[in-house]
């Protein structure tokens, strides 16, 4: 059956250390994937996607690269804030690419 | 310009009975989700609209689960006889056409409906 993993399900780091978030997958051969961040009582907020013929991809401080032999997503927040802290989804495509599927998420906590 | 808005933001009904949950989408965005996020779950599909097309209904958990969408727009998606398996938070999103498989445009979320059955 079809699965996404995100690494954990709490991660904490020090403020100005570099953050990286994993999303696996298994029986899927999305044509991109994408990466969203959800605070407490508020919907995921798009932040990038990468296409499944792109490496990696880059916007500020993130980092999202997409390996589809090993079929999985790092992503990355460098020098990391206080601000950064909450839970980041992973996203694939359905095949019908009307919907997507969703890991659990992984819950950041920067200490300042 | 607005983003996404449900309504209500919190509901509490007692098992049995019906709700009604309601999505404004984005102006203009013809495409529009539902999506269920249970406590410590990850984001289910239920349904999907795109423009006049019939709607993909593939993720809806059981018949008791209905959804339309009047003039393209606003959606509601309806719970009849509730349970308390189906607390949990409803989200809508909407993005625009999305023209091919290889194309995928941003889904603009909600900020959901909290639904608790008791």
């Amino acid at each position: 059956s079809q699965k996404i993993e995100q690494n954990s399900e709490a991660l904490n780091i020090q403020e100005g250390k570099t953050a990286t978030l994993t999303c696996n997958y298994t029986n899927y051969s999305p044509a991109y994937l994408q990466w969203y961040r959800q605070d407490p009582g508020r919907g995921p907020v798009f932040l990038l996607l990468i296409r499944e013929n792109e490496k990696e991809k880059r916007k500020e401080r993130l980092k999202v690269t997409f390996d589809t032999t090993l079929k999985q997503s790092l992503f990355h927040i460098t020098a990391s804030q206080p601000a950064d802290s909450a839970t980041y989804l992973c996203a694939l495509a359905g095949t019908g690419a009307n919907n997507l599927f969703f890991g659990t998420g992984t819950r950041l906590t920067v200490i300042p | 310009g607005a983003g996404v808005s449900q309504s209500p933001s919190n509901k509490v009904t007692e098992k049995g009975k019906d709700v009604e949950l309601r999505c404004d989408p984005i102006s203009g965005h013809t495409a529009l989700y539902w999506y269920r996020q249970s406590l410590g779950q990850g984001l289910e599909f239920l349904i999907y609209f795109q423009g006049n097309s019939a709607p993909d209904k593939s993720g809806l958990p059981s018949d008791r689960f209905s959804a339309e969408r009047t003039g393209g727009s606003v959606s509601t998606l309806t719970i009849q006889r509730t349970q308390q398996e189906d607390s949990a938070v409803y989200l809508c999103a909407s993005s625009l056409f999305v023209p091919s498989y290889y194309l995928q445009e941003t889904q603009y979320f909600g900020p959901g409906t909290r639904l608790l059955v008791l």
